[in-house]
């Protein structure tokens, strides 16, 4: 199986503050790597696809880049809602697997 | 609109079998894979399988090989998810998930089902 790995696993930050969290892939992936927001007791949110796509219906704060092994999500401008936890997700290989999970609470 | 909904908690004991039911609506069931994934309590998500409603073929995560199986009755448009010889660290909320499309993208997802194992 390909292994994910996330840093940091959490963090602390403010509004407005502008977040970075990477995802590491234990071979090279390309571009298949997803993003999704979790939060408390709701079911995970497709954010970013293949990388740096945006899902429709998702903020523009919210975005993607990387290819080969490392990944970044980016929040521009984190607003309050946006305090849950992001796991990254490949899907190169025909069996998925989730990165461990970046959890963002208010500092 | 488009919507999975999953049946209710389950509490099983250790080494018996959960069955976890999904029906879709608001789309073509047979026109996009199915995914379960799990999530144990304070862990993170866990990909388990999908399975194709089209063909009924499936693909399993290595940790639930022999254990589960998946299927589906396209004439109700539901999939399952069937775990066997449930352990402790089996109680977890378990989602089914529509793929985009492509097979390899969890995209809309169910609002999960608590299964408990508990002697």
């Amino acid at each position: 199986d390909i292994q994910m790995t996330q840093s940091p696993s959490s963090l602390s930050a403010s509004v407005g503050d502008r977040v970075t969290i990477t995802c590491r892939a234990s071979q090279s992936i390309a571009s298949y790597l997803n993003w999704y927001q979790r939060k408390p007791g709701k079911a995970p949110n497709l954010l970013i696809y293949a990388a740096s796509s945006l899902q429709s219906g998702v903020p523009s704060r919210f975005s993607g880049s990387g290819s080969g092994t490392d990944f970044t999500l980016t929040i521009s401008s984190l607003q309050p809602e946006d305090f849950a936890t992001y796991y990254c997700q490949q899907s190169y290989s025909t069996l998925l697997t989730f990165g461990p999970g970046t959890k963002v609470d208010i500092k | 609109q488009v919507q999975l909904v999953q049946s209710g908690t389950e509490v099983k004991k250790p080494g018996a079998s959960v069955k976890v039911s999904c029906k879709a609506s608001g789309y073509t069931f047979t026109g996009y894979y199915i995914h379960w994934v799990r999530q144990a309590p304070g862990q993170g998500l866990e990909w388990m399988g999908r399975i194709n409603p089209n063909s009924g073929g499936a693909n399993f995560a290595q940790n639930f090989q022999g254990r589960v199986t998946m299927t589906r009755d396209t004439s109700i448009s539901t999939a399952y998810m069937e775990l066997s010889r449930l352990r402790s660290d089996d109680t977890a909320v378990y989602y089914c998930a529509r793929d985009v499309g492509s097979g390899w993208i969890p995209e809309l997802w169910g609002r999960g089902t608590l299964v408990t194992v508990s002697s």
